[in-house]
């Protein structure tokens, strides 16, 4: 079964500096998507970025990137220039594309990522 | 934009009772998802369905069941309510396929069983 582990359950950054989350996964596919949540306090899921595993380059979104390391079966994500309304807990999550996995997501435990002034 | 609503933003129930938690989406999304979020844990799969009448168990399914009459309606049902049961309840919904569709939640509903 695929597994998703974040190791860091709380972050902290000042503003405009930059801070990475962890990610790492465990599957036996080779074909998958990675993404990583967004939940701010008012507990709307909102898609940050997201990676298809068969293409090398590592996916960005404004001041969010991701490092994407397939055979480290990793993927960190990158907040550039950290604004307040950044916090909130940060999911990663798994999505296979063989029957059984295609269609569910898999997430991670969360990291609480709180932007000091 | 895509809209999930969950019917409740709050509930609080007595052991037992049976609960029905309701899910609406507008946006003609095949797939339909519950998630339960507890602190330390993350997201878990409790029931997920990719077409109407039609559901597949997730990861926790145990003491729930779901009903997909609708394709916009998604319900998740405690038959009988226990305290271990208190939770965030998250529904989420996409297209079908086996693309990068991404999901799209609800606000979810804060359950406590007392």
């Amino acid at each position: 079964a695929q597994t998703v582990t974040q190791s860091q359950p709380e972050m902290s950054v000042q503003e405009a500096e930059t801070v990475t989350l962890s990610c790492t996964y465990d599957t036996s596919e080779s074909d998958y998507y990675l993404f990583w949540y967004k939940q701010p306090p008012s507990r709307q899921m909102i898609l940050v970025i997201r990676q298809e595993a068969y293409k090398q380059q590592n996916a960005t979104e404004n001041r969010f990137s991701v490092n994407f390391q397939k055979a480290a079966k990793s993927f960190s994500l990158k907040i550039s220039d950290s604004q307040l309304g950044d916090a909130a807990m940060y999911f990663c999550a798994y999505r296979g594309t063989f029957y059984g996995t295609a269609s569910k997501l898999t997430f991670g435990t969360g990291t609480r990522l709180q932007v000091t002034l | 934009d895509v809209k999930v609503t969950q019917s409740s933003r709050y509930l609080v129930k007595r052991t037992g009772e049976k609960v029905f938690l309701e899910c609406v989406q507008d946006m003609d999304h095949e797939n339909m998802f519950w998630y339960r979020q507890d602190p330390g844990l993350g997201l878990r799969l409790i029931y997920f369905s990719y077409d109407v009448k039609m559901k597949e168990k997730g990861d926790i399914p145990e003491g729930y069941s779901v009903s997909r009459e609708k394709k916009e309606r998604f319900s998740l049902i405690l038959e009988s309510a226990s305290t271990n049961q208190t939770s965030m309840y998250l529904c989420a919904s996409s297209r079908g396929g086996t693309t990068n569709e991404k999901l799209f939640f609800g606000s979810g509903t804060q359950l406590s069983v007392l």
